[in-house]
Parts: structure tokens; sequence; C-alpha cells
């Protein structure tokens, strides 16, 4: 079974750079033709795709976050981080990872880590 | 940027009746649409991908229907667990870019 974990500090402060893991256990990040996404959802809100890195290291980036976001994969560890830089209050939200197959929708998604940016 | 309007906002029934949940794009998304549940706490689960296929696990009492700009969830005969918000989801692929739609609440009568 399929698991994802996100990992990561709980507070950021305003105007600082946001970072979070996703860690894949069973099944090998690289061995099949999925995309991994990152998606947040404000308190009480709804959904916001963040972006998704293809297997092979494409990287695709919702066009409003675009110049703030990187996500990056490390295979070596079957894990793939998302990067937001120049936070502010609006940013705070849960983050999730899941996995983005290119045929369908989002299959499995980790539990989820809300993120506060405060000073 | 396709627009996904989900209606209604809330939806208020009781167990054993029918849900049409609507969700219309701003313009086609031909049949790369998903719906997902998702309730307190949780991470939404996928229901129903490309419109009308359901995703492995879910009951046969879900299904999806629609193309082009116009799609429906319908839940045959609501059961005490299906009370959550539900959220539609566009995909396009070149370049991959995804949006949801804003929820809809469905709530016990």
């Amino acid at each position: 079974q399929l698991q994802l974990q996100e990992s990561g500090p709980g507070l950021v402060k305003p105007s600082e750079t946001l970072s979070l893991t996703c860690t894949v256990s069973g099944g090998s990040i690289s061995s099949s033709s999925y995309y991994w996404g990152w998606i947040r959802q404000p308190p009480g809100k709804g959904l916001e795709w963040i972006g998704s890195i293809y297997y092979s290291g494409s990287t695709y980036y919702n066009p409003s976050l675009k110049s703030r976001v990187t996500i990056s994969v490390d295979t070596s560890k079957n894990q793939f981080s998302l990067k937001l830089s120049s936070v502010t209050a609006a940013d705070t939200a849960v983050y999730y990872c899941a996995r983005d197959p290119p045929d369908s929708g989002f299959d499995y998604w980790g539990q989820g880590t809300l993120v506060t940016v405060s000073s | 940027e396709i627009v996904l309007t989900q209606s209604p906002a809330t939806l208020s029934l009781s167990p054993g009746e029918r849900a049409t949940l609507s969700c219309r794009a701003s313009q086609s998304v031909s049949s790369y649409l998903a719906w997902y549940q998702q309730k307190p706490g949780q991470a939404p689960r996928l229901l129903i991908y490309d419109a009308s296929n359901r995703a492995t696990g879910i009951p046969a009492r879900f299904s999806g229907s629609g193309s082009g700009t116009d799609f429906t969830l319908t839940i045959s005969s609501l059961e005490p667990e299906d009370f959550a918000v539900y959220y539609c989801q566009q995909r396009s692929n070149w370049p991959r870019v995804i949006t949801f739609g804003q929820g809809t609440r469905l709530e016990i009568k």
C-alpha cells in the first residue's frame, strides 16, 4: 500500500521560505510514469493545487504561485519537496502531498501538515 | 485559466435521498474531470476520475457524468457517512495545469 507523509516546520515567519518534504513508502517514486503533487487548503477554505513534478523531474506549477514555488525530487530518498518563498499570512494552510497519475485524479494523499505563517 | 464553479454551495438532504451535485467549467475540459470527498480533518478521497470512472473501492452509489463544460456527481441513496464536502477538479496535460472547484457541502437535513 502506497503511503505519503509530509514533514517540515509548522511555523514559518513572514518573508521567509516554507520548506516541506513528502516521503513516499510502499512504492518507488521513480519506477512509474507518475506526477507527484502538492495541494494546499487554507483553514476553512477550498483546495488549491500548488504544482506537480513528473518522475523524470519536469515541473508544472500553478501560474498564480509560479514565481515563488520550487518542487524537486530526490529519488535516492524516495522523496519530493516543496519550497515556497516570501511567505505571508495568506500562505497559512494545510499542505498535502499526493500522487498525481497522468490519466486520473490524485489517488493517494498524505495526511496533511498545517503550516502557519506568523512572526 | 479554467474556472470550475460548483453548485449548490450547500445541499441539505436526508439519508436515503438522491444527491445531485454540479460542476461547470469556464471552457471545455473534455472528460478530464475528477470528484473528491473530504471529511473534517481528513485528506480528500478520490471518488471519480475522467468524469465517470469510479476510483478503486468507491461504492456503486457514486456515479459521475458529463463532458465538455457540464458535469454531475450523483449519489443514488445517501448513507450517513456520505455527508461531507465534495470538490471537482480538472486537469490539462500540455502543459499540466490543475484547478479545483470551490466545493459543495452536503449536510444532513
